[in-house]
């Protein structure tokens, strides 16, 4: 049963601490979102990429967060400093680009944090 | 700018009535959409698609219609089931974009009572 994993599951911190969000995407998925879930927003795009390569981070602070992959089994997600506005839940997706309209973006489970 | 919305925040049906679920959207290139349903503690999962160049998609119980003059979709549950309450997010894919970018909406929060 191939899914997406999501590390942590929760994350409870202090503002102005580092946090780094880890996803380990379907194997052989080759595109890789960032979502954000926010009450006003719904599902709020934050960053993707295709084939390892940023394609758009314009939905990102850029200011205080990145997001990489380093390899094609690990993408991050990386908020320095963090800030109490940054409380929500963070998904990662994955899915497989090819022919419009031919895939879905399976979610994991997503990463609850907490900025105190 | 949200593209896609969902101006219903949440809905209760009583269980085996219909449940109906709006989704408009503002950007004409979107070509393709779907809905996903999200339980809580739990990432959102695939539901239902249409392609544009439907008007109407049938899986079981869910039926999701597409009026594209109007920029306009919406999702059939019937009969509800108490298991269908949850969050049901609408979301758009623009023409050409072989991304899958999906742009989502705010998600309606379903409740359907026994």
């Amino acid at each position: 049963d191939a899914r997406v994993t999501q590390t942590p599951r929760h994350k409870v911190t202090e503002m102005g601490q580092e946090v780094t969000m880890r996803c380990q995407p379907i194997l052989g998925h080759n595109t890789v979102f960032w979502y954000r879930q926010t009450m006003m927003q719904g599902l709020e795009l934050l960053a993707y990429f295709r084939n390892r390569a940023p394609l758009d981070d314009s939905g990102m602070p850029k200011d205080r967060f990145s997001a990489e992959m380093p390899d094609a089994t690990l993408a991050t997600l990386k908020i320095q400093p963090s800030e109490p506005r940054d409380s929500a839940v963070y998904f990662c997706a994955s899915g497989l680009a090819g022919t419009v309209g031919a895939n879905v973006l399976t979610f994991g489970a997503g990463s609850r944090l907490t900025v105190l | 700018d949200q593209q896609v919305k969902q101006n219903s925040p949440s809905l209760s049906v009583q269980e085996g009535r219909i449940s109906i679920l709006n989704c408009d959207y503002t950007n004409s290139m979107f070509d393709y959409f779907l809905w996903y349903k999200k339980y809580p503690a739990e990432g959102p999962t695939f539901l239902i698609s249409i392609s544009s160049i439907k008007d109407k998609n049938e899986d079981g119980r869910f039926t999701v219609f597409l009026n594209k003059s109007a920029k306009h979709l919406s999702l059939h549950i019937v009969p509800s089931q108490p298991g269908d309450s949850a969050v049901y997010f609408c979301a758009g894919h623009p023409l050409a974009n072989t991304g899958n970018q999906f742009y989502f909406g705010t998600g309606t929060s379903l409740t359907v009572i026994p």
